[in-house]
């Protein structure tokens, strides 16, 4: 079973703050990284799929970095906002078997 | 629709009944996924498949958990003999080939055993 850890587990932040949260996975046989937002009352949303070491993606606020030789992604959110808040999931393929999801860590952004 | 949908959104069960959920979803997708989120707890793979494999295999391999897929877009969850530790929500979810295209989920359901 692969140990796919995300931290903190919660986040309670400010509006206009920003923030960050990590990823951790297994160094070896990396294929994929996915980051995903789960708003309540909907379904998880993907926000990046990431395949090269190094990579950095961007959408609008909200961005992810990858190492995968050292087993980890930041993602990274600028100025949050009040619709931020939601469980944001990591997700680790190793190009067998399935998806493995972290916990999660759950954000909420005060006005 | 175009997405993933899952019926029902709701269920209460008695402990000790079996229950059955379904997901249906995106046309052309190859490979599905059941996961169980529980407060605490996070998300746990249950089952995966890919293609036509009409039996599913097993992410925790489990005997109370089953999933089958009788045709390519629609699977059914089974868990039988429900225990109060079974309440949760279980979400499925598909993506067009492997884990690394983005996975499509869908609303989940809200099973409560009672």
């Amino acid at each position: 079973i692969l140990n796919v850890e995300q931290s903190p587990q919660s986040l309670h932040v400010q509006e206009g703050d920003s923030t960050n949260f990590t990823c951790s996975f297994p160094s070896s046989n990396f294929y994929a990284l996915h980051w995903y937002r789960w708003e309540t009352a909907k379904s998880p949303e993907a926000l990046f799929v990431m395949t090269l070491n190094g990579d950095e993606k961007k959408k609008g606020r909200i961005s992810a970095t990858l190492n995968t030789k050292e087993g980890y992604s930041y993602l990274y959110i600028k100025g949050s906002q009040p619709e931020d808040s939601a469980t944001y999931l990591c997700a680790f393929y190793s190009g067998y078997s399935t998806l493995t999801f972290g916990k999660g860590t759950m954000l909420l952004v005060s006005p | 629709g175009a997405g993933v949908s899952q019926s029902p959104r709701y269920k209460v069960a008695k402990r000790g009944r079996d229950v059955a959920l379904r997901c249906d979803s995106i046309s052309g997708h190859v490979t599905l996924y059941w996961y169980r989120q529980t407060l605490g707890q996070g998300s746990e793979v249950l089952t995966y498949s890919q293609s036509d494999a009409q039996r599913d295999k097993s992410g925790r391999p489990s005997g109370r958990f089953s999933a089958e897929r009788p045709e390519r877009s629609v699977s059914t969850l089974k868990i039988q003999r429900t225990e109060q530790g079974d309440s949760a929500v279980y979400l499925c979810a598909s993506s067009l080939v492997g884990g690394d295209t983005e996975a499509f989920f869908g609303q989940g359901t809200r099973l409560t055993v009672v």
